[in-house]
């Protein structure tokens, strides 16, 4: 149990789907991010979010929208995405931004275009 | 730019052998680094990190690692492998983002195989 919970831990949408993923952190920490790992690829990431709101949005396609109402979750919201998108998704949190601060990671969604 | 490099995509060491994972960083100031271990299907869990202090930090699941400012490097070692080690090892650099924000870039990862 790490404390940072993903779901759907699989999902296959078509290109013309919207769909949501989940995470949601128990930790009481103060920052959420999404990551993405492709396959020999580094983690890539996505956005960073600091007491709900966005700090960096790392030149992501707006085909990815995400969302934070609270500092305890963290939704990506997909629509019309590609082939090239499927990887898997991994949400984390850390207590706070700083550059020291240990990131908790989720599970991830493993996430399939077709 | 700020970087990590893990030279080695795979590697595959017996059971019971010794282990050392390489991991380069460019970075122009005072580096925090930090080792993450992801194993089939599961997310990243922290090994270890170094901020300052004694180069040499010792980790969870016997693991540690040794950091050197002259070579740049931040390598990872266990004296002696089990089969449960057998995953993907991710070395990363805390880094300053836009923004003034804390973001961690990582390397491409390495998969450990281990041999019964």
């Amino acid at each position: 149990e790490t404390g940072v919970t993903q779901t759907p831990r699989h999902l296959v949408m078509g290109m013309t789907n919207k769909k949501s993923l989940k995470c949601e952190q128990h930790l009481g920490h103060n920052a959420m991010y999404w990551y993405k790992q492709s396959a020999k690829k580094p983690l890539e990431l996505m956005f960073v979010y600091n007491f709900k709101e966005q700090t960096e949005n790392n030149s992501v396609p707006s085909r990815f929208s995400p969302e934070c109402p609270n500092s305890s979750h963290l939704f990506l919201h997909l629509h019309t995405l590609q082939p090239e998108d499927s990887a898997l998704y991994l949400c984390a949190s850390s207590q706070d931004l700083g550059p020291y601060t240990e990131a908790f990671f989720g599970q991830g969604t493993r996430l399939t275009v077709v | 730019a700020q970087s990590v490099t893990q030279p080695d995509i795979h590697i595959t060491v017996s059971e019971g052998a010794s282990l050392e994972l390489r991991c380069n960083y460019s970075y122009g100031a005072t580096p925090y680094l930090f080792w993450y271990v992801q194993s089939p299907g599961q997310g990243l869990q922290l090994l270890l990190k170094y901020f300052s202090g004694d180069t040499l930090v010792q980790g969870i699941k016997g693991f540690e690692a040794e950091f050197k400012r002259s070579q740049s490097s931040f390598n990872l070692r266990k004296p002696s492998v089990h089969w449960s080690d057998a995953a993907e090892y991710f070395c990363a650099v805390g880094a300053m983002g836009s923004g003034n924000t804390g973001k961690l870039i990582f390397g491409q990862g390495t998969t450990l195989q281990v041999k019964p």
